[in-house]
C-alpha cells in the first residue's frame, strides 16, 4: 500500500467553478500535511500546509484535514486557467524528517 | 535570498557512466533529499540525510549513493547509469523540526542513452 494516494486526473472544470482535490494516507501518525503545486517542467511549489483537523484557508485556497479519516482535501474556489498544473499532495511521517508524496492529480481548468 | 540550486539543469549521460548531480542549498537546513519524478509515480525518495556524515537509503535507492561533507551540499552519484535512470531529479531541503515544508531545487533532467 502506497503511503499516499490521490487520484491521478486529470480533473477538468471550467473557470470560476470550484475544484476539488483528494488525499488519503496510511500512517495514523502522521502529523504535518501539504499541497503542492507543479508546472510542466517546474519544481514543485508549497500553496498549503495544515497540522490540525478542520480547514485552513488562504485566498482562493482552503485545505482540509480528517485525521481520523486520515483523508486531505483541498479546494480552490474560481478556478482561473492559470491554476492549470499537477498538484501533489505530501504528508510528513511519524519520524517528522520524511516527506512522503502522492502522485500527482492533474488540473486542468478551461476557459 | 537563501535558496536551494540543482546542477546541471541537463545531462545526457552514456549507460554505465558514473554521473553526479550537484545540489547546494543556503537556508543551512540539516534535512537534504533526493528524489527521482518518473510520469505515472509521483516523487520517489532515493536518499537522504538529516546531518552532516548522515546518510539514509529511501524507497528506490539501487544503483545511488550521496555523501554529506557539508551542511550546504548533497551531491548524487549514479554509479553506473542505466536507462532505467533515464528520469527528472528533485533536491529539497527541509528544517529538522516538525510542522515544516519541504524546498525543492529547479531539478535536472537526465537521459541515459
Amino acid at each position: 500500500q502506497k503511503e499516499v494516494e490521490q487520484n491521478s486526473g486529470p480533473l477538468s472544470v471550467p473557470e470560476g467553478a470550484i475544484a476539488s482535490l483528494n488525499c488519503t494516507y496510511s500512517d495514523r501518525v502522521s502529523q504535518s500535511f501539504f499541497w503542492y503545486r507543479q508546472y510542466s517542467g517546474k519544481s514543485p511549489e508549497l500553496i498549503m500546509s495544515i497540522y490540525s483537523n478542520g480547514d485552513k484557508e488562504d485566498g482562493r485556497f482552503t485545505a482540509q484535514l480528517n485525521k481520523a479519516s486520515q483523508y486531505v482535501s483541498l479546494l480552490i474556489r474560481d478556478s482561473q486557467p492559470s491554476d492549470s498544473a499537477t498538484y501533489l499532495c505530501a504528508v510528513n511521517g511519524n519520524n517528522f524528517n520524511k516527506f512522503y508524496f502522492g502522485s500527482g492529480t492533474k488540473l486542468n481548468v478551461k476557459p | 535570498d537563501a535558496e536551494i540550486t540543482q546542477s546541471p539543469r541537463h545531462k545526457i549521460t552514456e549507460t554505465g557512466r558514473q554521473v553526479t548531480l550537484a545540489c547546494h542549498q543556503t537556508w543551512n537546513h540539516n534535512n537534504m533529499f533526493w528524489y527521482r519524478q518518473d510520469l505515472g509515480h509521483g516523487l520517489r525518495l532515493i536518499h537522504y540525510s538529516y546531518g552532516v556524515h548522515d546518510t539514509n537509503k529511501g524507497e528506490v535507492s539501487d544503483g545511488y549513493s550521496v555523501s554529506r561533507s557539508n551542511t550546504e551540499d548533497l551531491p548524487l552519484t549514479l554509479e553506473s547509469a542505466a536507462s532505467s535512470q533515464t528520469s527528472v531529479y528533485f533536491c529539497a531541503s527541509s528544517y529538522d523540526r516538525s510542522n515544516t515544508e519541504a524546498f525543492f531545487g529547479q531539478g535536472t533532467r537526465l537521459t541515459v542513452v
